[in-house]
Formats: structure tokens, C-alpha cells, sequence
């Protein structure tokens, strides 16, 4: 069952622009991580962020989180064609309050060069 | 440092075969999670694995079952396969049990049932 909900499922960009990507979850949660994956690859690690945590920043990425709307972004600034991947939002927590990471469905992100 | 390793990474069996899947992970990382990846149903938890006791287990039949070795090695093991199996498995590992830190993914394992 999916927790989290990304939005958009698809979005397309040239070079350089900025990409939003959002997130939207159910439960109350310990923290929310992004990943990105790369064409039927295996994910990448890319941000966690505590519940009590509101913005985190790490190199041309940035993540906010709101606990009282459920919701995150994810930014990615200066966008560059190698950052086409699908990228997915994961909590920390299933129903039933389980612990375990339940993934969104992703966002696919294009950058055309 | 290595990363985390799974093997094989391509996969063709048939209905009604039993299929096993490998998963080394990080060196020192004792926490081993796997995986489901399907265009219909996304990514979906199968279980986790710490220090050779299975810790958490998805919604998947009994069919799914898997085991962590005393060096933190995993596998999964799917018997009876349906075509429905067929999917991208992947592996993660940890350095701790739970999911307050990042997980560190394999290439996974491409599966299809024919």
C-alpha cells in the first residue's frame, strides 16, 4: 500500500531550470527520505529529513517538510540532463504504524539538454 | 567501499519453478531489506533482516520467504512462481535495524516468469 503520494507523476524540463516534486502522506511519521533511480536501476539515497526538521539542503537539492499538511518537496536547482531519473518519496512508516519504508509511485523527470 | 551486490541480475524461470536470490551487502551493515518493484504496484516491502532474525514482513503469500546469514548475506527465496513474480527485486542494507537512516539499494534483480 502506498503512504506516500507524489506529485507530478511525469514532468519535463530544459536544462537549468529548477524541478519541484511533492509529496503527500497519511500517517504521522519519524522521518521521509528521497530517492531517485535511474531506469530500472537500483535507488539512490539522496535526502532524509526528521520529522521536527523543516528544510535540509544538500548540494543543488532541496527538501522541505510540512507535518501538519503531510507534505514534502523535493528541489533540484540548476537542473542538468543527468538528472533525468524517477524520483520517489519513502516514510518511515506503514499502516498500522509498521515500521518499514512505504514508497510512493515516483515522479519521472525529464531534462532536455 | 563495495557497495550492495545482487545476483544474478537477470532472471527467466517458469510458472510453478522455485527461484533464489542473493544480496550482499555493505561491509559492517547488519540490516538487509528487500523489495518489490512493479510498474502496477511500485516499490512494496517484502521483509527485513537483522542480524539473521527476520524483523518485518510485507503483504506478501507465504511463498515469499527469505534468511540472513551469520556474515549479514540475505536471500530471498520465491517458490512456485507465478507470472504475476515477475519484477525488479531489490535489496537494501543498513547499518542499523529500522528505517530512521538512509538505505543503501543493490542494482537488483530482474525477474521474469514466462
Amino acid at each position: 500500500s502506498q503512504q506516500g503520494e507524489e506529485d507530478p507523476q511525469a514532468l519535463s524540463i530544459q536544462e537549468g531550470e529548477n524541478a519541484t516534486m511533492n509529496c503527500s502522506y497519511k500517517t504521522s511519521i519519524n522521518n521521509l527520505q528521497w530517492y531517485r533511480q535511474n531506469s530500472g536501476r537500483g535507488l539512490v539515497h539522496l535526502i532524509l529529513i526528521r520529522s521536527n526538521e523543516r528544510e535540509k539542503h544538500s548540494g543543488r537539492l532541496r527538501v522541505t517538510l510540512d507535518t501538519s499538511k503531510k507534505s514534502s518537496s523535493l528541489l533540484i536547482t540548476a537542473s542538468r540532463a543527468a538528472d533525468t531519473a524517477s524520483y520517489f518519496c519513502a516514510t518511515d512508516k506503514g499502516q498500522g504504524g509498521s515500521e518499514k519504508l512505504v514508497f510512493g509511485k515516483g515522479t519521472k523527470l525529464t531534462v532536455n539538454p | 567501499k563495495a557497495g550492495v551486490t545482487q545476483t544474478p541480475r537477470y532472471l527467466i524461470k517458469t510458472r510453478g519453478q522455485q527461484v533464489t536470490l542473493s544480496c550482499s551487502p555493505i561491509s559492517g551493515h547488519r540490516s538487509v531489506s528487500w523489495y518489490q518493484q512493479t510498474p502496477g504496484q511500485g516499490l512494496q516491502f517484502l521483509f527485513e533482516y537483522f542480524s539473521e532474525t527476520q524483523r518485518n514482513k510485507g503483504n506478501f503469500p507465504g511463498r515469499f520467504s527469505g534468511r540472513q546469514f551469520s556474515n549479514s548475506r540475505s536471500e530471498m527465496n520465491v517458490s512456485t512462481l507465478e507470472l504475476g513474480d515477475s519484477a525488479l527485486y531489490l535489496c537494501a542494507s543498513s547499518l542499523v535495524a529500522g528505517v530512521g537512516y538512509g538505505y543503501t539499494f543493490g542494482s537488483g534483480t530482474r525477474l521474469t516468469v514466462v
